[in-house]
């Protein structure tokens, strides 16, 4: 299976400012039509994931401009250029061009 | 607007059944590859199966190989998981998701609200 790491596992942010975080995976996600199938999805407590960025960099309807999604390979980084407090919650990478999906650990946004 | 209405989740002894079911509503329910996927209380995401649009790929992670059916009825709109010979360790909250293609490569976008499996004596 395609390992998916994510780093910090903890992020205390200042509103306001931006933050970072990092994913890796353990093989190249470049599927063979050429797409790269990584997204990410943001889940409060008690709520469903919701996703905010698909194959790297495309942001889904709705998602605020402040968050942007990059990388190619096998390491892509979200950030978000100022966070906000609804910002808070888990962040979690999801790879989909291997079968099985897998997931990162999950990154903790909290404010400071 | 895309919904993904999860049910049949509940209480249940080691070693049995329950099944899950997700109606769909908003989209063409049939062009699109559907899934499950769990979270164990306070855990991460783990996606146990996929199913093509037209039902001719299914998958399955390993932990739930041979034990979950996945299935789906287009007629309607519904996504079926069928899960025998239940461990402890399958206790989570079941999500179903739809995916943004017809096949099991691309990725997941929108998710149900889950349905809560506890399997315990």
């Amino acid at each position: 299976d395609v390992v998916m790491t994510q780093s910090p596992l903890s992020l205390p942010v200042t509103l306001g400012q931006p933050a970072s975080i990092s994913c890796r995976s353990s093989q190249s996600l470049v599927y063979t039509n050429g797409n790269t199938y990584l997204s990410w999805f943001h889940q409060r407590p008690g709520q469903s994931p919701r996703r905010l960025i698909y194959k790297v960099s495309d942001r889904d309807s709705g998602v605020p401009d402040r968050f942007s999604g990059s990388g190619s390979g096998t390491d892509f980084t979200l950030k978000i250029s100022r966070v906000e407090a609804e910002d808070i919650g888990v962040y979690y990478c999801m790879q989909g061009t291997h079968w099985p999906y897998t997931f990162g650990q999950g990154t903790k946004l909290e404010i400071k | 607007e895309v919904q993904l209405l999860d049910s049949g989740g509940g209480l249940v002894q080691p070693g049995g059944s329950l099944r899950l079911s997700c109606t769909a509503s908003g989209f063409t329910f049939s062009a699109y590859a559907m899934a499950w996927v769990r979270q164990a209380p306070g855990k991460g995401l783990e996606c146990v199966s996929v199913i093509s649009a037209s039902s001719a790929s299914i998958y399955y992670a390993d932990s739930v190989k041979g034990r979950f059916t996945i299935s789906r009825d287009n007629s309607k709109n519904t996504l079926l998981l069928q899960v025998n010979s239940l461990r402890a360790e399958d206790t989570a909250i079941y999500y179903c998701a739809k995916s943004y293609s017809s096949t099991s490569i691309g990725g997941l976008d929108y998710w149900g609200q889950g349905t809560l499996v506890t399997v315990s004596s």
